[in-house]
C-alpha cells in the first residue's frame, strides 16, 4: 500500500544546477506535506513543508510545489551544492502520523 | 538549535530479551512519536503519544510494544520479547502540536540488532 511514492531512487546533478525531486500520493485527504533530508547515521532533518491550501512554498534555495489535481509535489533546490548530497524523503500527514516515501538519493557533483 | 536526542545509538540484544529505547524530545514539544526503518525499507509509523496516552498506533505496534513518559523529559519505547524482525533503526520524533501543520523533528535513531 504505497500511499506516498518517490519513483526515482536516485538523482545526480551538477553543482550550481537545479535539483528537482518528485513525489506522488494517492490519498486526496492528505492536507500537509513535508520534505526531509537524511544523511547516513542521522535521523531525518526537516527541510520544508506545504499545506494543501497552497501550491508553493519557498525557503531560501528550497521551493516545494504542490499540484493537488495531479496529487504530485516536487522539491526544487537552486542552486544545488555538494552539501545537499543526501537522501530526500517526502512525507504526507495522515491524522497525526507521517507517511513516508521510499526516498531519492541526490548526489551533487562539482 | 534544540534537538531530539536518542540513546543508545546502537543496541544489540538476544532474541526474546526485553529492550528499552530512550528519547528526550524537544523541551516545549507536546506530541511524541516512534517510527522505525527496516534496512532498505520505508520509514514506518509506530505510535504517537500525547498527554500521557497513546493517540494513535499502527498495526506493527502490537502487545509486545509499549511506550512511556516516565518523567518530564524522557520518552521510552519498550519491546517486551524481541524477535529477529524487530531489527531496524528506531526514530523518535516530537512536535509542538499534533494534528496541525507543524513538522515533526526527528532524533538520530537507535540501531537495534537482534541476534
Amino acid at each position: 500500500d504505497q500511499q506516498v511514492k518517490q519513483n526515482s531512487p536516485s538523482l545526480s546533478v551538477q553543482e550550481g544546477r537545479i535539483s528537482i525531486l518528485n513525489c506522488d500520493y494517492t490519498n486526496s485527504m492528505f492536507d500537509y506535506f513535508l520534505w526531509y533530508k537524511k544523511y547516513p547515521a542521522e535521523g531525518p532533518t526537516f527541510l520544508i513543508s506545504i499545506s494543501s491550501i497552497k501550491d508553493k512554498n519557498e525557503d531560501g534555495r528550497f521551493t516545494v510545489f504542490l499540484n493537488k489535481s495531479a496529487k504530485h509535489l516536487s522539491l526544487h533546490i537552486v542552486p544545488s551544492q555538494p552539501g545537499d548530497s543526501a537522501v530526500y524523503f517526502c512525507a504526507a500527514r495522515d491524522t497525526d502520523k507521517l507517511i513516508f516515501g521510499t526516498g531519492t538519493r541526490l548526489q551533487v557533483f562539482p | 538549535e534544540p534537538e531530539v536526542t536518542q540513546t543508545p545509538s546502537h543496541q544489540v540484544t538476544q532474541m526474546g530479551q526485553e529492550v528499552i529505547l530512550r528519547c528526550v524530545p524537544i523541551s516545549n514539544h507536546l506530541y511524541f512519536y516512534w517510527y522505525r526503518q527496516i534496512l532498505g525499507q520505508k520509514v514506518e509509523f509506530l505510535v504517537s503519544f500525547y498527554n500521557n496516552e497513546i493517540s494513535e498506533k499502527s498495526e506493527i505496534f502490537d502487545d509486545q510494544f509499549s511506550v512511556e513518559r516516565p518523567d518530564g523529559s524522557n520518552f521510552t519505547l519498550k519491546i517486551r520479547s524481541t524477535k529477529l524482525e524487530d531489527s531496524a533503526m528506531y526514530f523518535c520524533a516530537s512536535s509542538v502540536m499534533g494534528g496541525t501543520h507543524q513538522p515533526q523533528h526527528f532524533g538520530d535513531g537507535t540501531r537495534l540488532s537482534i541476534l
